[in-house]
């Protein structure tokens, strides 16, 4: 069966570290999104993809990068952790389709917690 | 910009009774799409039931059923015959039809505890 996936699903760093989130799809979909979830906030986009290569900004995107090389990985980088974005990350895909709903699918979620 | 509001932090709801979830939006477009997702504790998001904006009818899926009011920019969730599984966070979410635009952007969310 066709699944996302997002490892590690729990993580602890220290302030300034690099990491990096990974999110792995089987769905073949061409459209990737990462979200980040807090108390009070919801789920707000840090950054998203329409396929390979294709990087955007979200709402929320600095401290963050990401690429795409292929279609089924998006990696989520934190260049310098900072106490702010102790979080849980999710992960989600769809497919491109221009018409219809296009249902998100969301991965089971990274808790982060930066010290 | 749209923007996705859940006035109600937490609600409860008896076993077997009905509750509703309230959700407002705002958006300057005519055309798009919104979802009810639950979230239980495993923080697995399932998407529970999703409306078209070009719909008039009312989006029903078993136990689960929305109220849309367009001109109002309203769109509750109603869940019937409450059951200890439905306890969860549940979030509204409003995603534009136009292009390819797919982003999805949630209200802050509404805590359901069902008590036996």
């Amino acid at each position: 069966d066709a699944e996302i996936t997002q490892s590690p699903r729990h993580k602890i760093t220290e302030t300034g570290r690099q990491v990096t989130l990974a999110c792995h799809q089987t769905w073949n979909h061409n459209n990737m999104f990462w979200y980040r979830q807090d108390l009070g906030h919801g789920l707000r986009l840090i950054h998203y993809s329409y396929g390979v290569q294709d990087t955007n900004k979200g709402e929320v995107s600095d401290g963050y990068s990401v690429s795409r090389s292929n279609t089924e990985d998006l990696p989520l980088t934190l260049e310098s952790a900072a106490s702010s974005q102790t979080s849980v990350y999710f992960c989600a895909s769809s497919d491109l389709g221009l018409a219809g709903v296009n249902e998100q699918f969301f991965g089971p979620g990274t808790r982060l917690t930066v010290l | 910009a749209q923007t996705v509001t859940q006035s109600q932090p937490e609600m409860s709801v008896q076993e077997a009774e009905t509750v509703t979830l309230s959700c407002t939006y705002d958006t300057s477009e005519s055309d798009y799409y919104l979802f009810w997702y639950k979230q239980p504790p495993s923080r697995q998001m399932i998407l529970v039931i999703r409306q078209e904006a070009y719909k008039q009818q009312n989006a029903t899926e078993n136990r689960f059923s929305v109220n849309f009011q367009k001109a109002a920019k309203s769109f509750s969730l109603k869940i019937s015959d409450s059951q200890l599984g439905d306890a969860a966070m549940y979030f509204c979410a409003y995603r534009s039809a136009g292009g390819a635009t797919n982003k999805l952007i949630f209200g802050t969310g509404t805590l359901l505890a069902v008590q036996p």
